[in-house]
């Protein structure tokens, strides 16, 4: 256990609807990032969050796709009208200085 | 474009059999090079953090060089217990994030 906390753990949805991930860092990290796991693929970065600014998102990451980190504690990732290619493990991971990145457990999302 | 290329895919290895795995990269500006091993459906838990050329770190059965251009990540008479996927990511100067490889998936049979 990195400290590191990913809620929920696993969701299935259907074709369309709206998820909403949450990510609790480790207390003290100013430093949060989101990525998108696929099979037999390396994390790929989706965002950056340096306290409550966010200030690096992937080109990659469509308009369905926003994060929040409010207050610069926990964070948010919410995917609207989501489509089967969104399927995937998202992963959270925090840092207090550029380096040494710890990960949570990831969220497995399933989209039908 | 950075980029990180991981090599073998796969690897099979009797328990004690040492080996090495690669990562080559290409980035502007190296900020660190990172190993990183992760267990199915978990995830990555990091290993080391590889700065400037030269450097090395250990930890137990496993040692990370760096060169330039790529680096190694050696496992001394390993167990089956090392079984996992070990994944290889930079960060480059400008940037904030990571740039994975596809990672090597090992497998220590008893």
């Amino acid at each position: 256990d990195t400290g590191v906390s990913q809620d929920p753990r696993h969701k299935i949805t259907k074709r369309g609807q709206n998820v909403t991930f949450r990510c609790d860092p480790i207390s003290e990290h100013n430093r949060l990032y989101w990525y998108r796991q696929t099979l037999g693929q390396g994390p790929e970065f989706l965002t950056y969050f340096q306290n409550e600014a966010q200030l690096e998102k992937s080109r990659l990451l469509s308009d369905r796709f926003s994060a929040e980190r409010p207050k610069g504690s926990f964070s948010t990732l919410e995917i609207q009208r989501t489509e089967q290619g969104d399927s995937a493990m998202y992963l959270c991971a925090s840092s207090l200085i550029s380096n040494e990145q710890f990960f949570g457990p990831g969220t497995r999302l399933t989209v039908l | 474009e950075d980029q990180v290329t991981q090599s073998p895919e796969a690897l099979r290895l009797q328990e004690g059999e040492s080996s090495s795995l690669n990562c080559s990269y290409t980035v502007s500006g190296l900020r660190g090079l990172f190993w990183y091993r992760q267990d199915p459906g978990k995830g990555p838990e990091f290993l080391f953090t590889l700065y400037s050329a030269g450097e090395e770190k250990e930890k137990e059965r496993l040692k990370a060089t760096l060169t330039k251009k790529e680096s190694f990540l050696h496992i001394t008479a390993p167990k089956p217990e090392d079984s996992a996927t070990y994944l290889c990511a930079v960060e480059s100067s400008g940037t904030y994030k990571y740039i994975f490889g596809t990672g090597t998936r090992l497998k220590v049979l008893a």
